[in-house]
């Protein structure tokens, strides 16, 4: 079974530029979440999809972070313009059931390394 | 506000001794407590984890303690091992998707 796949590893783009990140989840996952860990900080939660619906967009910073996930498979998120604080790493993970939290936990992508300059 | 709290950036121990790392919390709604570990340029795996009603968790070298009175929680390593050498972040959630971390204890076994 593959993992949770994200695209690109690593991305550095100047300030002002827009940059999108693609998360691949497990097949059949229809729960998708995107995180943040910035400055070797806190992994702090973005949002949450079930399949193709936001169900808590909660921790999205600003408007500069736009998420989709068509079709209810990969997911994108886009930062547009981008900003020097948002430089870190960019994680995402899937669960079949919401509820996987309390045994087996999500599973996590290696993240995008995101650098604005 | 910081609802998770890893008070400990780092712990060094020697291989075959135990790791304590430690998790403080907040929100007493939490309902479930997670312990992923993560390598460098990987993404944090599921380590273990607690339900609110348990005090106490076992999988093989991880035994995972909740104290919801001081709402603290506790994983313990034993014996360390080298490869046990990561970054370990706490986690708790409060019936939702949405996972709460702390800020990571980097542990280093030293053979």
């Amino acid at each position: 079974e593959a993992g949770v796949t994200q695209f690109p590893s690593h991305s550095v783009i100047e300030k002002g530029q827009t940059v999108t990140l693609r998360c691949d989840p497990i097949s059949g996952h229809d729960n998708l979440y995107w995180y943040r860990r910035v400055m070797g900080k806190e992994i702090k939660f973005l949002l949450h999809f079930v399949k193709e619906s936001k169900q808590d967009e909660s921790g999205m910073p600003n408007n500069r972070f736009l998420a989709e996930r068509t079709g209810g498979t990969y997911s994108t998120l886009k930062v547009q313009p981008a900003e020097l604080e948002d430089s870190g790493v960019y994680f995402c993970a899937s669960s079949q059931y919401q509820w996987d939290r309390a045994n087996y936990g999500y599973t996590f992508g290696s993240g995008t390394r995101l650098t604005v300059v | 506000d910081q609802q998770v709290k890893q008070n400990s950036p780092s712990l060094s121990v020697q291989e075959g001794r135990i790791s304590i790392l430690n998790c403080d919390y907040t929100n007493s709604m939490f309902d479930y407590f997670l312990w992923y570990k993560k390598y460098p340029a990987e993404g944090p795996t599921f380590l273990i984890s607690i339900s609110s009603i348990k005090d106490k968790n076992e999988d093989g070298r991880f035994t995972v303690f909740l104290n919801k009175s001081a709402k603290h929680l506790s994983l313990h390593i034993v014996p360390s091992q080298p490869g046990d050498s990561a970054v370990y972040f706490c986690a708790a959630s409060a019936d939702t998707g949405k996972l709460i971390f702390g800020q990571g204890t980097t542990l280093q076994v030293k053979p």
